[in-house]
């Protein structure tokens, strides 16, 4: 039962270059949306977040949007840089955000090269 | 900067044993959650935790395991009978309530022999 998909398991960017990571559900009760970053041998990191009332959330070089009649979401990370490399986890949840428990998809590996 | 804190890191254990997973979530949290990752999967929901009380469980979560919050800071997963395929990073993780984010420990690799 996979409500939330990240289709592309791995994307390799250039530094200084957009990367762009895609992340699909299914449930239309889900109402906030966080993406995580994570290292090997260590617990996901927080980088963004997004509510169902909005379509887009800029952090910084990172950029959420989402599109709640496809039901995607996208993160954009301008420009890369290879500190970012690392596994990226969408992750959603219902009504209350964190008061209610994340959905996590497989995730996407990004490499950013030199 | 606050952070959730897990101890131990790592922990091996023969199959049968029970295993306590420690976790000191940030302080001013209230809801407090364990999640898994099997090698290779995704992370998974084990149990959400708020007012003292188990708010939430997975079907992963089954009569072998168990959550307690002793004391006002730590928050413990305990497996009672492990199983081989109960190996597996564990996190904890808590959160402040509506809308915001929740905070991530480093894990403890559990390995079952």
């Amino acid at each position: 039962d996979q409500q939330v998909k990240q289709n592309s398991p791995s994307l390799s960017v250039q530094e200084g270059r957009i990367s762009i990571l895609n992340c699909d559900y299914t449930n239309s009760m889900f109402d906030y949306f966080l993406w995580y970053k994570k290292y090997p041998a260590e617990g996901p990191t927080f980088l963004i977040s997004i509510s169902s009332i909005k379509d887009k959330n800029e952090d910084g070089r990172f950029t959420v949007f989402l599109n709640k009649s496809a039901k995607h979401l996208s993160l954009h990370i301008v420009p890369s840089q290879p500190g970012d490399s690392a596994v990226y986890f969408c992750a959603a949840s219902g009504e209350g955000g964190t008061a209610s428990k994340l959905t996590f998809g497989t995730g996407t590996r990004l490499q950013v090269t030199l | 900067e606050p952070e959730v804190t897990q101890t131990p890191s790592h922990q091996v254990t023969q199959m049968g044993q029970e295993v306590i997973l420690r976790c000191v979530p940030i302080s001013n949290h209230l809801y407090f959650y364990w999640y898994r990752q099997i090698l290779g999967q995704k992370v998974e929901f084990l149990v959400s935790f708020y007012n003292n009380e188990i708010s939430e469980k997975s079907e992963i979560f089954d009569d072998q395991f168990s959550v307690e919050r002793p004391d006002g800071s730590n928050f413990t997963l305990k497996i009672r009978s492990t199983k081989l395929e109960d190996s597996a990073m564990y996190f904890c993780a808590s959160g402040g309530g509506w809308n915001t984010e929740a905070f991530f420990g480093q894990g403890t690799r559990l390995t079952v022999v």
